[in-house]
């Protein structure tokens, strides 16, 4: 069935160092690809999304790109801040959802910047 | 913006009671759906709906039912808690059609069953 493998953590950084989460996928056809963000105490947000092969998906310094060859969608930032200290998911959504597109997670990589 | 509360941030509760979580979204959201958050195991689907009355079983539905009586308002129930119940609970709604992606999730429901 489909799934998402995604890093393990937990990731400790520096501040303003480069950061990158790794994710794969398998799923039959062509699926959509998220990346959502927990920050502590708080319930999960949509932070980017590609719909299709090629697409990039940014938001907040964050980036992903959607590659089909390699079925990846790895999450980087160029330079990590305090406030970035979170838990990143990797989701997808298959086509066989049909319109529901209920979502698939990966177990989720800590985050944590040092100042 | 649109809202997903959950009625509860912490609970605790003892073995083999009926334990309650509440959801309400305000924003006319026809999907809803509840997860448990577990460290190392991600989230995974316990139950959702796609409209009023409507259910339908996720991955892990055991020891739980869930309740659609009204569009805004999606309750998990526990018939009797047990300790491996013990978790992170989320909510969360999208419309019909708009899953992909779309999700709000309400900050969680974390039950202790004692």
């Amino acid at each position: 069935g489909d799934s998402v493998t995604q890093m393990e953590g937990p990731v400790t950084l520096s501040e303003e160092a480069f950061l990158t989460i790794n994710c794969t996928y398998t799923a039959t056809g062509y699926p959509s690809l998220f990346w959502y963000v927990q920050y502590p105490g708080e319930g999960l947000q949509l932070l980017l999304k590609a719909t299709k092969a090629d697409d990039k998906g940014s938001n907040k310094g964050f980036e992903a790109t959607y590659r089909k060859e390699t079925t990846s969608f790895h999450l980087e930032k160029g330079s990590v801040q305090v406030s970035d200290s979170a838990v990143y998911f990797c989701a997808l959504s298959a086509p066989a959802q049909g319109s529901q597109g209920n979502l698939i997670f990966g177990k989720g990589t800590k985050l944590s910047v040092k100042p | 913006d649109v809202k997903v509360t959950q009625s509860s941030r912490y609970l605790v509760k003892r073995t083999g009671e009926k334990v309650f979580l509440e959801c309400v979204q305000d924003m006319d959201h026809e999907n809803m759906f509840w997860y448990r958050q577990d460290p190392g195991l991600g989230l995974r689907l316990i139950y959702f709906s796609y409209d009023v009355k409507m259910k339908e079983k996720g991955d892990i539905p055991e020891g739980y039912s869930v309740s659609r009586e009204k569009k805004e308002r999606f309750s998990l129930i526990l018939e009797s808690a047990s300790t491996n119940q013990t978790s992170m609970y989320l909510c969360a709604s999208t419309l019909l059609g708009q899953g992909v992606g779309g999700y709000t999730f309400g900050s969680g429901t974390r039950l202790t069953v004692v």
